[in-house]
C-alpha cells in the first residue's frame, strides 16, 4: 500500500488568492492524480501529473486556473488559483498501487473560498 | 464519454437491516472498484471484481458484477453503526482509459 500525506489539511481562503496543495508519497510512483469533490458529490478528475511531463487535464479544467508541478517521482503540487467560493471543495491526490487494481487516496485539503 | 450511474443516492436503515447499492455502465466494464468514504475521510478501497459474474464476499458485505459487465452491486447484510459512510463504485472501461470513473456515490445512514 501508499500512504499518502496532504499539506494543508483545511484552509480558508479570500477570493481571487491562491492556494498550492502540495501531496506526498511514501513510495516512488509514475502517475500521481488530482480530484476534486465538493460536498456531497462523487470525485471528479481534475489532472494526471507525470514526472518530468506536463499535466494531463481533463475535460473542464485547464492549466491556467489549476497548475501542477511533479519535481519528483514522490511529490505533486496543486495550485488553485484566482480562487472564487465556486471552487470551495475537497481537493485529493491519488495514486495507483503497483498492480494497478487499487487506488489510495490522500486524506484530502478541506477549501472553503469567502 | 463513459458514465457510471449509481443509485440510491440515500439509504436510511435501521441498524440490523441490509443495504445495497446499484452501479449501472453505458458501456461495458473491464472492471468495477468499490470505495468506502467514512464521514471526513478518504476514499478507501474495498475490493475489484474483474469477471462476469463474479461475486465476492467481505464478512457481511457482498459484491457482484454482472454477467454483462455493465452493472455491479454491494449489500451489505445487518448493518452495524459502523457501516457508515459513502460507498463509491469505479468502472474501468475496456480498451478506454486507465483512469476508473467514479459514480455519484451512495451515502448509508445507519440508525442505532
Amino acid at each position: 500500500s501508499a500512504v499518502i500525506s496532504q499539506k494543508p489539511s483545511r484552509d480558508i481562503c479570500q477570493r481571487g488568492t491562491s492556494l498550492t496543495i502540495q501531496c506526498q508519497v511514501d513510495s516512488q510512483v509514475t502517475m500521481m492524480f488530482w480530484y476534486r469533490q465538493q460536498p456531497g458529490q462523487s470525485l471528479t478528475l481534475i489532472a494526471t501529473a507525470n514526472q518530468g511531463s506536463e499535466a494531463t487535464y481533463e475535460s473542464g479544467f485547464v492549466i491556467d486556473k489549476f497548475p501542477i508541478s511533479r519535481p519528483n517521482l514522490t511529490f505533486s503540487t496543486l495550485t488553485v488559483s484566482n480562487m472564487s467560493p465556486e471552487d470551495s471543495s475537497i481537493y485529493l491526490c491519488s495514486v495507483f498501487s503497483l498492480r494497478g487494481n487499487e487506488q489510495f487516496f490522500g486524506p484530502g485539503t478541506r477549501l472553503t473560498v469567502l | 464519454g463513459q458514465q457510471v450511474m449509481q443509485i440510491p443516492q440515500y439509504q436510511h436503515v435501521q441498524e440490523g437491516e441490509d443495504f445495497t447499492t446499484y452501479c449501472n455502465s453505458s458501456t461495458t466494464l473491464s472492471n468495477i472498484q468499490w470505495y468506502k468514504q467514512r464521514p471526513g475521510g478518504h476514499p478507501v478501497f474495498l475490493i475489484q471484481l474483474v469477471k462476469s459474474g463474479e461475486v465476492k464476499k467481505q464478512k457481511r458485505l457482498t459484491f457482484q458484477f454482472g454477467e454483462a459487465k455493465k452493472n455491479s452491486s454491494l449489500h451489505i447484510t445487518a448493518t452495524q453503526t459502523t457501516d457508515v459512510g459513502t460507498y463509491f463504485c469505479a468502472g474501468l472501461t475496456s480498451g478506454g482509459s486507465y483512469i476508473p470513473t467514479f459514480g455519484r456515490g451512495t451515502s448509508l445512514i445507519v440508525h442505532p
